[in-house]
C-alpha cells in the first residue's frame, strides 16, 4: 500500500489563502470521498480538520475546507493566521486492510 | 467528552517486550473501531494497527505483523498493543486513536475518520 503523497512544506503569508495536495489513485482517493485531514502541533496529537472530504467537525474553522478532482484531495486555508503553523497529514479510505497516512505538509506562516 | 488515555511506554532493550493501555471514556467504547498510529521523532504518521467493535477482526502494518498483537477489553473501555521483540526502528510515540464508520446506501465504510486520539505515549528501544 502506497503511501499518500503530499508535499513536504509550504508557506504562506498572514490573510493568504494556502491549498494542499493530497495525491492517491484511483483505488483510493479517486474511488471514495472518503479524505480526512489532520493538524498536528509539535509534541501534540493530531486533531481532525476534514472528514469525508468536505466536512467540518463541530469547533473547526470555516477558513479550513476540503476538496476533491480525481485522484488528488486538497486542503485549503484561507485567511491564513500564525496558529495555522503545524504540521497536516491527509487519509484516504481504500477499502484495504492495510491504512495509509500521506507523509505529511509543514505550513510555515511567514 | 470524549478521551483516550495511553500509559505504558517507557525504555526498553532491543528484543524486549511492552504492553501499552489506551483507557477510553465518554463514549460507547464498545460501539467503535480502534487504532494504533506511531510517530518517530521528527518523522510522520503511521499506522500500525486496527481492531474493530467487538474484537473479532485485526489488521497490521508489515513491520509489526506477527511481532505486535493489538487487543481490547470491552468491559473495561480499555485498548491494548502488546510488543514483543521490539527494535529500534519501533522507537516512536504511540497514540491510539478511535474511527468514525461513514455509511450510505446500506453500506458502511471503515474506517472513515480517526476522530479523536490520545495523547500519544513514548516507546524507546536502545540498548
Amino acid at each position: 500500500q502506497s503511501a499518500l503523497t503530499q508535499p513536504a512544506s509550504v508557506s504562506g503569508s498572514p490573510g493568504q489563502s494556502i491549498t494542499i495536495s493530497c495525491t492517491g489513485t484511483s483505488s483510493d482517493v479517486g474511488s471514495y470521498n472518503l479524505v480526512s485531514w489532520y493538524q498536528q502541533y509539535p509534541g501534540k496529537a493530531p486533531k481532525l480538520m476534514i472528514y469525508e472530504g468536505s466536512k467540518r467537525p463541530s469547533g473547526v474553522s470555516n477558513r479550513f475546507s476540503g476538496s476533491k478532482s480525481g485522484n488528488t484531495a486538497s486542503l485549503t486555508i484561507s485567511g491564513l493566521q500564525a496558529e495555522d503553523e503545524a504540521d497536516y497529514y491527509c487519509y484516504s479510505y481504500t477499502g484495504s486492510s492495510s491504512l495509509v497516512f500521506g507523509g505529511g505538509t509543514k505550513l510555515t506562516v511567514l | 467528552e470524549v478521551q483516550l488515555v495511553e500509559s505504558g511506554g517507557g525504555l526498553v532493550q532491543p528484543g524486549e517486550s511492552l504492553r501499552l493501555s489506551c483507557v477510553a471514556s465518554g463514549f460507547t467504547f464498545s460501539s467503535y473501531w480502534m487504532h494504533w498510529v506511531r510517530q518517530a521523532p521528527g518523522k510522520g504518521l503511521v499506522w500500525v494497527s486496527r481492531l474493530n467493535s467487538d474484537g473479532s477482526s485485526t489488521s497490521y502494518a508489515d513491520s509489526v505483523k506477527g511481532r505486535f498483537t493489538i487487543s481490547r477489553d470491552n468491559a473495561k473501555n480499555t485498548l491494548y498493543l502488546q510488543m514483543n521483540s521490539l527494535r529500534a526502528e519501533d522507537t516512536a510515540v504511540y497514540y491510539c486513536a478511535r474511527t468514525n464508520a461513514y455509511c450510505s446506501g446500506g453500506t458502511c465504510y471503515r474506517p472513515n475518520a480517526f476522530d479523536f486520539w490520545g495523547q500519544g505515549t513514548m516507546v524507546t528501544v536502545s540498548s
